[in-house]
């Protein structure tokens, strides 16, 4: 267990419906990561925080995407109208500070399946 | 374009046996190595880190190894566990940039 916790960890859900998962990293931890990762890949980055700043979005995060850390503790990732391909697993992550050697510490993962 | 290359995708060994999974990477400026297990349905686990002037790193049975001048890593595995199975992902950190680079990881499965 790294401290970083995630929930739910498991989603099914049918295409088109909206679904939104939620990130707890470590209390003291600034920086808050979201990525996807599909099967047989490693983890792609989607948008990160700084606090309560989302300081970058990758071109993954189409406009079906948002994500929020309204007080810089936890953090919210929603998917709206969900298609077959936002399956996946959504990993959280998060790290101390800005520090470029500070390893950021993964949660369980929320597994999506659309069906 | 920076990359992060990693071999073999997989690999299956016998209990107690040794291995080692190889990284290449072009991310240029360099600041440091990571290696990650990722266990199924979980999220990666830091294994080791290295900066650019750091050759080795051991942790308990595994042991990293940097060349930073052929720009290549391994993550060696002593007396293999059941409980290795799993994958080891490479991650490389360009130099003052927070957005890491991953690799697709390596499979390992661990036969009793």
């Amino acid at each position: 267990d790294t401290g970083v916790s995630q929930d739910p960890r498991h989603k099914i859900t049918k295409r088109g419906q909206n679904v939104t998962f939620r990130c707890d990293p470590i209390s003291e931890h600034n920086r808050l990561y979201w990525y996807r990762q599909t099967l047989g890949q490693g983890p792609e980055f989607l948008t990160y925080f700084q606090n309560e700043a989302q300081l970058e979005k990758s071109r993954l995060l189409s406009d079906r995407f948002s994500a929020e850390r309204p007080k810089g503790s936890f953090s919210t990732l929603e998917i709206q109208r969900t298609e077959q391909g936002d399956s996946a697993m959504y990993l959280c992550a998060s790290s101390p500070s800005a520090r470029d050697q500070e390893t950021q510490y993964f949660g369980p993962g929320t597994r999506l399946l659309v069906l | 374009k920076n990359q992060v290359e990693q071999s073999p995708q997989s690999l299956i060994i016998l209990e107690g046996k040794n291995c080692t999974l190889q990284c290449n990477y072009t991310v240029s400026p360099f600041s440091n190595l990571r290696w990650y297990k990722q266990d199924t349905g979980r999220g990666p686990v830091s294994l080791t880190i290295m900066t650019f002037s750091e050759n080795t790193k051991s942790n308990g049975r595994y042991t990293a190894t940097l060349d930073a001048d052929t720009k290549q890593s391994s993550l060696h595995i002593t007396a293999s566990q059941l409980s290795d199975s799993a994958s080891y992902i490479c991650v490389v950190s360009p130099n003052r940039d927070d957005k890491i680079i991953f690799g697709k990881g390596t499979r390992l499965h661990i036969l009793p």
